[in-house]
């Protein structure tokens, strides 16, 4: 069964860092695309960014490039969303999903969310 | 960016009705569109891609459609499990991805 699993909750003061994860399970973790999708509370969908872990190719969205930086760890299947310097405009849910060719995305994690506030 | 516009962004049905979302990018996409299902709490869930494409083990009241710019996600008989926000993704100018603003399906 393929499954992705991300970290719990945060609650973050601004201008701390912060790494949220998502692990993959079930399928070949190197073989499909990781993307985060943020989702701000009351809002709608919006694509981040994406990487491969089969080779760490990561592309942005331009609206998100520079504010976050996406990683994986093929060794045990994780990807990761990080932030150097939060803002409380992060506020808010984000989810991890796989995607086969940087297209649509067929599962998803739970969710991870973000509050920051001082 | 090709921008992705649903309409409506709210609809009121009751159960049984036949439910039509539009979503209008601002450029063609060549039916590259797929459609999700999110209810409140929840990580959306994929139902359509390539346009008309059903997911598997999605119900087949579910049913897409559309061409160029223009495409529509129908459900034939709306049942009390459906009643949630509704989104349609292109995937045309990849690896740029844009989600359309949502429609929000409620009980009447």
């Amino acid at each position: 069964e393929v499954q992705l699993v991300q970290s719990g909750a945060e609650v973050k003061k601004p201008g701390e860092s912060l790494k949220i994860s998502c692990k993959g399970s079930g399928y070949s973790f190197t073989s499909y695309w990781i993307g985060w999708v943020r989702q701000m509370p009351g809002k709608g969908l919006e694509w981040m960014g994406i990487i491969y872990p089969g080779d760490s190719d990561t592309r942005y969205s331009p609206s998100f490039q520079g504010q976050v930086t996406i990683s994986a760890d093929k060794s045990i299947s994780t990807a990761y969303l990080q932030w150097s310097s939060l803002k409380a405009s992060d506020t808010a849910m984000y989810y991890c999903a796989r995607s086969g060719r940087v297209d649509y995305f067929d599962y998803w994690g739970q969710g991870t969310l973000v509050t920051v506030s001082s | 960016d090709i921008q992705m516009t649903q309409s409506p962004s709210s609809l009121s049905a009751s159960v049984g009705d036949r439910v039509t979302i539009t979503c209008r990018a601002s450029q063609g996409i060549s039916n590259s569109l797929a459609w999700y299902q999110q209810k409140p709490g929840k990580a959306p869930k994929l139902l359509l891609y390539a346009a008309s494409r059903l997911e598997s083990g999605v119900p087949s009241r579910f049913s897409g459609s559309g061409s160029g710019t223009d495409y529509t996600l129908t459900i034939s008989s709306l049942q009390p499990e459906d009643f949630a926000t509704y989104y349609c993704q292109q995937y045309y100018s990849t690896p740029l991805l844009t989600f359309g603003g949502g429609t929000k399906v409620e009980i009447k």
